[in-house]
């Protein structure tokens, strides 16, 4: 593909409900990750996949949050019974294991999560 | 705990200025550092990234250093174009990390 792509570029939902997220990374890229991006405020890492190596979960901010990677493909962040403190922008990345100190990373678009 | 700040947040020039945008991190142990930008409504662009080997790297208008003992980034741009308005952010990959730790970001408006 020609780049990360992200879907729902946008989600409205109440409080309470659940909601999923989808990340569909660059072809060949066996590193991705999930960030939040509260409105006026930098990037908040949750969560970091890397082949098939358990994911990094030390940014996931309650158990409300879960995340699910297929393979080295497709990874789903699901938010259970939303919160208005979830409202955020949701950004994808995903990078080519070069070596550490080369690694880029190609963001998506971000899905824009309101909960009234 | 790793930090990165940037200054200043917010910072408005006339078109064709030379600027400075600054980026500082607490603990110099990085891997790298990367420069991004990030248009409204839209995700995050990579602009430069700087290995903690190196000093500098350079695109374009655009030059970044790096003084890795001091905590220390710069992200120089030339020349200043209207087009170049957006947000910019700076991420340092920690070494006894995987995650990248990013800066608030510095919103730079240029006007025609």
């Amino acid at each position: 593909g020609a780049g990360v792509s992200q879907s729902p570029s946008n989600k409205v939902t109440e409080k309470g409900k659940d909601v999923e997220l989808r990340c569909d990374p660059i072809s060949g890229h066996t590193a991705l990750y999930w960030y939040r991006q509260r409105l006026g405020q930098g990037l908040e890492f949750l969560i970091y996949f890397q082949g098939n190596s358990a994911p990094d979960k030390s940014g996931l901010p309650s158990d409300r949050f879960s995340a699910e990677r297929t393979g080295e493909s497709v990874s789903t962040l699901t938010i259970q019974r939303t919160q208005q403190e979830d409202s955020a922008v949701y950004l994808c990345a995903s990078s080519s294991r070069q070596g550490v100190a080369l690694e880029t990373q190609y963001f998506g678009p971000g899905t824009r999560l309101l909960v009234l | 705990k790793q930090e990165v700040t940037q200054i200043p947040a917010a910072l408005s020039v006339p078109e064709g200025e030379n600027l400075v945008l600054n980026c500082s991190f607490t603990d110099s142990a990085i891997y790298n550092l990367q420069w991004f930008r990030q248009d409204p409504g839209k995700g995050l662009t990579s602009l430069l990234l700087i290995q903690s080997s190196q000093r500098e790297q350079t695109s374009g208008r655009l030059n970044a250093s790096l003084d890795k003992s001091s905590g220390r980034s710069t992200l120089y741009i030339a020349a200043s174009q209207p087009g170049d308005s957006a947000t910019y952010l700076c991420a340092v990959r920690p070494i006894d990390g995987q995650n990248f730790v990013f800066g608030p970001g510095t919103r730079l408006s240029v006007l025609p």
